[in-house]
């Protein structure tokens, strides 16, 4: 079954310490996202990657990392978390091409760091 | 800086009902335009997309209108159904770029 494939669903933390988020495809896409999801704010896309070794900071980068060392893996990782950074996480990701193609989305991370 | 910008924020109509949500984009360069859908728990969905050469596409009882002189689009779902109760999103994207840039949604309650 093709899908997005997050971990974890839920996560509570504390302030400044460390975490990762895991992303994995299964379906070869090139392109991969992770985005915040807060009421009222819609989808803010963090940082994106359009192939292995290439990232790029999208609207809201400040307090996130990312790697791409291989295509299907696009983890999210946050140094030393606030509690600013509470918020619905989705991973997404989607073919390359000139044709615009649709973003498959993961199940969410729901994150609380207190 | 807000680049689609999505209204209403909530939108409550009747079973059988017209459901309308609009959209609005500053950047001329994008030239590809999807909706998605969105269960509560659940990740976003596409629904339906258009390109800017065309004034309007229909999906079932999903059709999008676009004004490209009015850097606009909405979602029109016709004949709304208690199942259509999600939140939708706009987004808008151009050309080979890995940016997808997204509304602020809408939450559409359908009531029986």
């Amino acid at each position: 079954e093709a899908q997005v494939t997050q971990n974890p669903r839920y996560l509570i933390t504390v302030t400044g310490k460390k975490l990762t988020v895991t992303c994995s495809q299964n379906m070869n896409h090139e392109y991969m996202s992770w985005y915040r999801q807060d009421p009222g704010l819609g989808l803010r896309q963090i940082y994106y990657s359009m192939n292995v070794e290439v990232t790029d900071k999208g609207d809201v980068p400040e307090g996130y990392k990312v790697s791409r060392k291989e295509k299907r893996n696009f983890p999210l990782i946050l140094e030393s978390p606030s509690p600013n950074q509470t918020s619905l996480y989705f991973c997404a990701s989607r073919n390359a091409g000139t044709a615009n193609t649709e973003a498959f989305f993961g199940q969410g991370t729901r994150l609380t760091v207190v | 800086q807000q680049q689609v910008k999505q209204s209403p924020q909530s939108l409550i109509v009747q079973k059988g009902g017209i459901s309308i949500i609009n959209c609005a984009y500053e950047n001329t360069a994008f030239d590809y335009f999807p909706w998605y859908q969105q269960f509560p728990g659940k990740g976003p969905a596409l629904l339906i997309a258009i390109r800017p050469d065309v004034s309007e596409k229909k999906e079932g009882r999903f059709t999008i209108s676009f004004n490209k002189s009015a850097k606009q689009f909405s979602l029109h779902i016709m004949d709304s159904q208690p199942g259509d109760s999600a939140t939708y999103f706009c987004a808008a994207t151009s050309g080979n770029t890995g940016k997808l840039i997204f509304g602020q949604g809408t939450t559409l309650q359908v009531k029986p």
